[in-house]
C-alpha cells in the first residue's frame, strides 16, 4: 500500500464554481479525516468518518461543504460556489481502529480561487 | 477546548548541531496524546514522534526525543545532529484520548544551515 492518496493536487476555479476532491485512505483504515490548512496556520479539523458514517462536522463546514464516504472506502468533499476564502490546501488524513492516534496524511490538494 | 502554542515561528540551526522546538498546550482531559509532525516544502505531513501522556519516560526515535513536562503542560522536541534534511516546518499537535480530531499549533519553520 502506498498510503493515502488525493486528487487532484492542485486545483484553480473561479469564484462561483463548484469544486470536488477525493481523498483514497490507506486499505485497512476505517477511520477518515478531513482538514483544512491555510498560509501560516496549522491544520484545523473539518470532518471525521468512521466507516461510511460521517460523525462530526466542524463549524467551519458551512453549508456550502459536503462530505461523503461511500461504502466506507473513499472520500469526497465538495464545494459549491467557491469563495476567495475557501483558497486553502485540503488535507485528508486516515487510521486504523487499532491505532486511532495514528493519522496518516495525503499530500492534500491545495485549492485557489481566483 | 484544547489549545496548542508554538511561540517559535522560526527556528534555525547548523547542520549537526542541536536544536529545541518548543510547545505548550492547554487542555483539562488527563488522557491524550501529544505528537510533532514534520512537513518539508510542498511535500505531505507525516509524523515524526508520539508522546502518550501517561508515560513518565519520554519518546525517543533515533535524532529525535522529547521534553514532556505534563505538570507544566510543555512538549517540546529535540532534534541532535540536524541534517540538511530536517528542514521543514514542524507542527505539534493534540489528541484528546477519547477523541479523534488533531488540535495543531501554527508551526515552527526550522532551517538548517549548512
Amino acid at each position: 500500500d502506498t498510503g493515502v492518496s488525493q486528487n487532484p493536487r492542485h486545483k484553480i476555479t473561479k469564484r462561483g464554481q463548484n469544486v470536488t476532491f477525493r481523498c483514497d485512505p490507506i486499505s485497512e483504515h476505517n477511520r477518515l479525516y478531513w482538514y483544512r490548512q491555510t498560509l501560516g496556520q496549522g491544520p484545523e479539523f473539518l470532518t471525521y468518518f468512521q466507516n461510511e458514517a460521517q460523525l462530526e462536522k466542524s463549524r467551519l463546514l458551512s453549508d456550502r461543504f459536503s462530505a461523503e464516504r461511500p461504502k466506507g472506502s473513499f472520500s469526497t468533499l465538495e464545494i459549491q460556489r467557491t469563495e476567495q476564502g475557501d483558497s486553502a490546501m485540503y488535507l485528508c488524513a486516515s487510521s486504523p481502529d487499532s491505532k486511532r492516534f495514528e493519522q496518516f496524511f495525503g499530500p492534500g490538494t491545495r485549492l485557489t480561487v481566483l | 477546548a484544547q489549545t496548542v502554542t508554538q511561540s517559535q515561528p522560526e527556528m534555525s540551526v547548523q547542520e549537526a548541531e542541536t536544536v529545541t522546538l518548543s510547545c505548550t498546550y492547554d487542555t483539562s482531559e488527563s488522557d491524550y496524546y501529544l505528537f510533532w509532525y514534520k512537513q518539508p516544502p510542498s511535500r505531505q505531513m507525516i509524523l515524526v514522534i508520539r508522546q502518550e501522556a501517561y508515560k513518565q519516560q519520554n519518546a525517543t526515535e533515533n535524532r529525535f526525543s522529547v521534553n514532556f513536562q505534563k505538570a507544566a503542560k510543555s512538549f517540546s522536541l529535540k532534534i541532535s545532529d540536524s541534517q540538511l534534511g530536517d528542514a521543514a516546518m514542524y507542527f505539534c499537535a493534540f489528541l484528546g484520548g477519547s477523541n479523534y480530531k488533531l488540535t495543531f499549533g501554527k508551526g515552527t519553520l526550522l532551517t538548517v544551515n549548512p
